[in-house]
């Protein structure tokens, strides 16, 4: 059973880089989806953007400017980057699967939350 | 982007009950609608997807239904484990949004 763990610093300084890092365990990244999302505490949920292994990324016009997403195969691991934060990115963020890349979320990691503040 | 709208946004049920969420995308999405389930601390859960399939391992009393822009999740007999809150999600076009979540309480 595939399991994913978010990993990265729970506190980013506004006008920094966000960078957070997703392991996959119990299955290869290869031949899957994988996006990003967050949710603002007490908040709902807003998707980020996705990768696959072929390079193939899609971001939320909301967020495209500022966010890039990538998959790094030999270490079975996606990550993100959200440069220039600001509070208003102050979040739980997760990595989930999706099988295609117009799919349901089938499996997601716990979170990790990322707060901005000086 | 698609706006999707969930009704209630919450609502008090007791066990036994059957209880009818709704979800209304601002435009055609075929049945390109997912369910999630989640509790507090926890990422949601994928309960069903292509608007009315059943994700495995999920029990029987939860079923999906609709298509176009009008979906509902029906929960057939409440269990103590179903209080929670409930999003819907479309992924027919990008950007994927999910509905504002609907928050089940008992009653």
């Amino acid at each position: 059973q595939v399991q994913l763990q978010e990993s990265g610093p729970g506190l980013v300084k506004p006008s920094e880089t966000l960078s957070l890092t997703c392991t996959v365990s119990g299955g290869s990244i290869s031949r899957f989806y994988w996006s990003w999302i967050r949710q603002p505490p007490g908040k709902g949920l807003e998707w980020i953007g996705y990768s696959d292994d072929s390079g193939s990324t899609n971001y939320n016009p909301s967020l495209k400017s500022r966010v890039t997403i990538s998959l790094d195969t030999s270490k079975n691991q996606v990550s993100l980057r959200l440069t220039s934060v600001t509070v208003a990115d102050t979040a739980v963020y997760h990595c989930a699967r999706h099988p295609g890349s117009r799919n349901w979320f089938d499996s997601w990691g716990q979170g990790t939350l990322v707060t901005v503040s000086t | 982007d698609i706006q999707m709208t969930q009704s209630p946004s919450s609502l008090s049920a007791s066990v036994g009950d059957r209880v009818i969420i709704t979800c209304r995308a601002s435009q055609n999405i075929r049945t390109y609608l997912n369910w999630y389930q989640q509790k507090p601390g926890k990422p949601p859960n994928l309960l069903i997807y292509a608007a009315s399939t059943l994700q495995s391992g999920v029990p029987s009393r939860f079923s999906g239904s609709g298509s176009g822009t009008d979906f509902t999740l029906t929960i057939g007999s409440l269990q103590p484990e179903d209080f929670a809150t409930y999003y819907c999600q479309q992924s027919y076009n990008y950007p994927f949004t999910f509905g504002q979540g609907t928050r089940l309480e008992i009653k």
